[in-house]
């Protein structure tokens, strides 16, 4: 099956600065890769998602890079603010199925 | 467009009883997933449900755990004679044709 792995498990940034989070995947028929933020207490929430026919994708401060050739993908977000504290986790899928999530990262915007 | 229901949010059960989660998906979809989460940890996809259909239940434990989708009402997840290893969050996400799965606040089962 599928195997999903995500880096870095905590990541600390100033407020106003970019926050980079990678995950790679095995399987090279999955072909949907969401990503959700998860605040304490809540369920997920997607934010962004990425499609294997496009290797980039943008939505005000947060985008996606897709590598197929790598099997990698990464959340980029710029211009950090307190409230995009919270863990966030990437998932991959081939459409239809189960989704096979990352470990997580635990997000901190300092202030 | 409400978004997906869980409840209870909180279930709280001695071991050797019975926990019922419900998930009502978003209007439109029907396809349900139920996925368990341990503390800091991430999903583990347990079953995947269509109207009254079970489609893929490979995560899910072969024993205790059970689940449907009925023509009429929620989903429904089913542990019997829970165990304290089953202390988790159980989220349910829903989708309106294999697409994006959008999840539920989920249920915090806690067993005494």
């Amino acid at each position: 099956g599928e195997n999903v792995e995500q880096h870095p498990s905590t990541l600390s940034v100033q407020e106003g600065d970019s926050a980079v989070i990678k995950c790679t995947y095995s399987d090279s028929a999955s072909n949907y890769f969401p990503w959700y933020k998860q605040e304490l207490g809540k369920g997920p929430q997607l934010i962004i998602d990425i499609r294997s026919n496009v290797g980039e994708k943008k939505d005000q401060r947060i985008a996606v890079t897709l590598n197929k050739t790598a099997k990698h993908f990464s959340l980029h977000i710029t211009e950090t603010q307190p409230e995009d504290s919270a863990v966030y986790f990437c998932a991959a899928s081939h459409t239809g199925n189960q989704f096979y999530f990352g470990t997580g990262t635990s997000l901190t915007v300092i202030p | 467009n409400a978004g997906v229901m869980q409840n209870p949010r909180h279930l709280v059960r001695r071991r050797g009883q019975e926990a019922r989660l419900r998930c009502s998906p978003m209007k439109g979809h029907s396809h349900v997933y139920w996925y368990r989460q341990l503390p800091e940890e991430g999903l583990k996809f347990m079953v995947y449900l269509q109207k009254e259909n079970i489609i893929d239940e490979s995560g899910m434990p072969k024993e205790r755990f059970s689940a449907e989708f009925p023509k009429e009402g929620p989903s429904i997840l089913r542990i019997q004679q829970v165990v304290r290893g089953d202390s988790a969050a159980y989220f349910c996400a829903s989708s309106p044709a294999e697409e994006t799965q959008y999840f539920g606040p989920g249920t915090r089962l806690l067993v005494l």
